[in-house]
C-alpha cells in the first residue's frame, strides 16, 4: 500500500516569511495529493490540491509542487499570517478503481511566530 | 448543506463498554470514510464506503471494531468491548467517488470529530 512520508513535524516562522512542508510517497500510480490545514478542535480542511498531470498550483499565498520522478510534493506558503497557524497535513491516493481513501502524512506544526 | 455531521462529538466510557458513533455524509456524496487519529499514529484510514457497500476495512484493527451504512445518509462506527488503546479521535468523511467522474472528485469533506476516551 501506499506510504507518505513528511517533513518537518513541527515549523516555527516569523509572521511574514515563508513556510515549506515536504512529502514523498510510495506508490507510482498515486495521482491525487491533497494537503489539508488542521485547526484546534476540528476536523482536517482541505486547502489545496494538486493531480498528477500537473507540476505546480497556486492559489494566492499557498502553492503546492509536484515531483513525479521524485514522488515528492510540497506545500509552500508565503507572507504567513498568525492564522496559518494549525496543524498541516499531506495526503496521496490513486483516482480510480475503486481507491478512493487517502493515505496520510504524521502531519507539520506551523507555529507562526509575532 | 450543514456539512459532515458526528455524533457524540465527545464520550468517556469505561474499558469493556460498547461505543457507538454516528456520522451523517453529506447529501450527494456516495463515499464515506472513518479516520482514526492519535498522536503516536496521526491520521488511519479505517474503512471506507462506496455507494453503501464496504470496499475496503484493511485498516480496521480488529474484530472489536465494526461499521455500517445502513443507507446514504447515515453510518456507524461500533467498538465492543472497548480498551483504553481505543482512545483517539475518530473522524468521519465524505465524498464523491472518484469513479462518479465528477470535477472534486477524491475531495473529502470531514466531520468535526468524536474525541473517545476510555478509562
Amino acid at each position: 500500500g501506499e506510504n507518505v512520508e513528511q517533513h518537518p513535524s513541527t515549523l516555527s516562522v516569523q509572521e511574514g516569511d515563508s513556510a515549506v512542508i515536504k512529502c514523498t510517497y510510495s506508490d507510482s500510480a498515486s495521482n491525487y495529493f491533497p494537503w489539508y490545514k488542521q485547526e484546534l478542535g476540528k476536523g482536517p480542511q482541505l486547502i489545496i490540491d494538486i493531480r498528477s498531470n500537473v507540476g505546480e498550483k497556486k492559489d494566492q499565498r499557498i502553492a503546492v509542487t509536484l515531483n513525479k520522478t521524485a514522488k515528492h510534493f510540497s506545500l509552500h506558503i508565503t507572507e504567513t499570517q498568525p492564522e496559518d497557524s494549525a496543524v498541516y497535513f499531506c495526503a496521496a491516493s490513486y483516482s480510480g478503481g475503486g481507491a478512493d481513501g487517502l493515505t496520510f502524512g504524521k502531519g507539520t506544526h506551523l507555529i507562526i511566530q509575532p | 448543506d450543514a456539512g459532515v455531521i458526528q455524533s457524540p462529538r465527545h464520550e468517556v466510557t469505561e474499558m469493556g463498554q460498547e461505543v457507538t458513533l454516528r456520522c451523517k455524509p453529506i447529501s450527494g456524496h456516495n463515499s464515506l470514510f472513518w479516520y482514526r487519529q492519535t498522536m503516536m499514529r496521526g491520521l488511519e484510514l479505517l474503512i471506507y464506503f462506496n455507494n453503501n457497500v464496504p470496499i475496503d476495512d484493511s485498516g480496521m484493527p480488529e474484530d472489536r471494531f465494526s461499521a455500517k451504512m445502513p443507507n446514504a445518509s447515515f453510518s456507524t462506527l461500533k467498538i465492543q468491548p472497548s480498551e483504553p488503546r481505543d482512545s483517539a479521535v475518530y473522524f468521519c468523511a465524505s465524498s464523491l467517488g472518484a469513479a462518479s467522474g465528477a470535477s472534486g472528485a477524491n475531495v473529502l469533506t470531514f466531520g468535526a470529530g468524536s474525541r473517545l476516551t476510555v478509562l
